[in-house]
């Protein structure tokens, strides 16, 4: 069964440095998306992507953080100046269409800023 | 701000037992609602939907109900197995647009016990 795949699976970063988790959505998929999980709160959204554009984001998704498809396959998040705040799981999902179709998540990365 | 609430962070249940897990919400643009199981390590697995029209849906051994009028609905797993051991989180998405973030409740840790 095809499923997302998201690199690398743990990330230890030093505060203040740039961090970029990847993600190889589903191929006949169309819509993106970035969660995060921080230890002992709920999944929250981060941004969703569709046709080469941010869809919409959330409150967290500040000017810290950006979204590329680079190619027909990749699917990135950039944190460009990483704050231990920003430690966490963080998800990539990706669905056949956005409306009432199910998102399918990937096993996460897990990211500790020291 | 809780759209989306479980109420019970855990539940134990015998092996061939029902288990019913139960989730509350309060936005009523939600329109799709959807389960997800969580092993320690790995991304959330979609289990099951239900859209706002239907009141039911099964697929195998998990019935999803929909109560829109109490903004409650429940998951059904019958007969409950060992290897049902997880997290389980409730999530709701709706309102128009192709690909509306995904509220997910805090979950409920089910136990099956042999």
């Amino acid at each position: 069964e095809p499923e997302v795949t998201q690199t690398p699976s743990h990330q230890v970063t030093q505060m203040g440095q740039e961090v970029i988790l990847r993600c190889v959505p589903i191929s006949n998929h169309l819509y993106f998306y970035w969660y995060r999980q921080i230890l002992g709160q709920k999944v929250e959204f981060l941004v969703s992507f569709y046709n080469n554009e941010i869809s919409e984001k959330s409150e967290i998704f500040d000017d810290q953080f950006s979204v590329e498809r680079p190619d027909g396959s990749n699917f990135t998040l950039k944190i460009r100046s990483t704050k231990l705040e920003d430690s966490a799981m963080y998800f990539c999902a990706s669905s056949v269409q956005g409306a009432r179709q199910p998102q399918h998540f990937g096993d996460g990365t897990r990211l500790s800023i020291l | 701000d809780q759209q989306v609430k479980q109420n019970s962070p855990s539940l134990s249940v015998q092996e061939g037992r029902i288990s019913i897990l139960n989730c509350d919400y309060t936005n009523s643009m939600f329109d799709y609602f959807l389960w997800y199981k969580k092993y320690p390590a790995e991304g959330p697995t979609f289990l099951i939907s239900i859209s706002s029209i239907k009141d039911k849906n099964e697929d195998g051994r998990f019935t999803v109900f929909l109560n829109k009028s109490a903004k409650h609905l429940s998951l059904h797993i019958v007969p409950s197995q060992p290897g049902d051991s997880a997290v389980y989180f409730c999530a709701a998405n709706g309102g128009y647009g192709g690909n509306t973030p995904l509220v997910f409740g805090k979950g409920t840790r089910l136990s099956v016990i042999a």
